[in-house]
Order: structure tokens, then C-alpha cells, then sequence
């Protein structure tokens, strides 16, 4: 069965501390995966993507992650956690063309920031 | 980047009554379009595939009669709640994407509560 798990609902770091948010995910075929943020009543913003090639992505807002295939993860890192980094995050998997298959989203991560 | 917009991004109706929210590609042609339902604190859940044309591909347990999907242009993309009832009340995100992209591009959403 296809499915992604976030096993952390909910996480609190200093502003300032480093971050990393978990994702498990178990998929038929080649997986193509994807971190989201969602900021509250908002839509998603793409943060990364992985499809091939380099296993350490880089993404927008200093965030990046770790493709490991051996451990069907995919985490999200960041070293600095600002106040504004605040907010929900999915971790999804999907097919190549976007267009031919449907994202399955984990439950989601809620990241709260202490000053 | 690709945008994707909706309309209208808050509404509020009365039990009974048929709401309809658009989806727009604004900057690209759209042949697959998503629509999506998330609950407070929860995943993003699928309820149909629309590919421009073709009639929706609703995911198990969504009502067709209910959910009524239109895709009649490759930048529009329509989805009317018939007959909402307080239990419709929820966000709903549409995404976009097309078979050169390899990823979904997200509209910010439309929160709909039901009285």
C-alpha cells in the first residue's frame, strides 16, 4: 500500500535551534517526494523536491533533506529555525508526471517556535 | 512560477443552498487539475482528478452527485457543493499541473462554512 508517515504531530523548537522533521514513506514505484509548508488558512508552498540523482536536496528557506532509500525516509532539515518558520508542514510522495498520478500526503507536522 | 488562484477564497451559506469555487491556471495550460478537502488540523485529502474535457475521477467515498467537478477549459476548473450541509463546511484547495511539470502548483484555498 502507498502511504507516507509523519510520525512527529507536532514539534517545538527555540528560534534558533536546529530542525528536523521526519518522513517515512512506502510507495510501488520510483518515488518522487515532496515537502510542503502551509501556513494557517493558506495554500501550499513547495519548500523542496526530489525526483533523481544528488540524495541532499536543497530547497527554498534554508531547508533541505535527506533522501535515504534504504530507510524509505525523506527528512526536512533546517540548522537555524527563524520565528516565521512557524507553521504546518506535509511530507508527500507521487509519480513522476504530475499529471498521471495522485500526491499522497502524510498527516502533517505542526511546528511550533519558542522565542 | 506557475499561479494558481481561487475564487472565492472565503464563503458562507446557508443549508441547502449550492456553492461553487474556481480554480485558475493563470499563467499556463492546465490539463489535470486536483481538487482537494482539508479538515482543522488534518492531511490534505483527495476528492477527484479532472482532466480537461473529461469528466472528474472521484477518489472512494466522495459523492459525485454532490461534488459536482467541471473542467471545461485548460485554465478553469470548477467545483460545485450541492445541497451543503454543515458537515461540507471545510477548505478546500485545488492544484494544476500539466504532463511537461512534475509537480502539482496549489491554489491558496477556499474556506466554506455551511450555517
Amino acid at each position: 500500500a502507498q502511504s507516507v508517515t509523519q510520525p512527529d504531530i507536532h514539534i517545538t523548537v527555540s528560534e534558533g535551534a536546529s530542525l528536523e522533521l521526519r518522513c517515512n514513506y512506502s510507495y510501488g514505484a520510483t518515488p518522487y517526494l515532496f515537502w510542503y509548508v502551509q501556513s494557517p488558512g493558506q495554500g501550499l508552498q513547495l519548500l523542496l523536491k526530489y525526483f533523481s540523482g544528488d540524495t541532499l536536496v536543497q530547497g527554498i528557506k534554508g531547508f533541505e533533506a535527506e533522501f535515504k532509500r534504504s530507510q524509505s525516509s525523506f527528512n526536512l532539515r533546517k540548522p537555524s529555525v527563524h520565528w516565521s518558520d512557524a507553521a504546518e508542514y506535509f511530507c508527500a510522495v507521487g509519480p513522476y508526471s504530475s499529471n498521471t498520478g495522485k500526491l499522497i500526503f502524510g498527516q502533517g507536522t505542526t511546528l511550533q517556535v519558542k522565542p | 512560477g506557475a499561479v494558481v488562484s481561487q475564487h472565492p477564497s472565503w464563503v458562507i451559506c446557508k443549508s441547502g443552498t449550492s456553492v461553487k469555487i474556481e480554480c485558475r491556471s493563470l499563467d499556463f495550460q492546465a490539463t489535470t487539475m486536483f481538487w482537494y478537502r482539508q479538515f482543522p488540523k488534518q492531511s490534505l485529502m483527495l476528492m477527484a482528478t479532472s482532466n480537461e474535457g473529461s469528466k472528474a475521477t472521484y477518489e472512494q467515498g466522495v459523492e459525485k452527485d454532490k461534488f459536482l467537478i467541471n473542467h471545461a477549459s485548460l485554465t478553469l476548473s470548477t467545483l460545485t457543493v450541492t445541497s451543503a450541509h454543515p458537515e461540507d463546511s471545510s477548505f478546500y484547495i485545488c492544484s494544476a499541473t500539466q504532463a511537461a511539470y512534475n509537480e502539482q502548483f496549489f491554489g491558496p484555498g477556499t474556506r466554506l462554512t455551511v450555517l
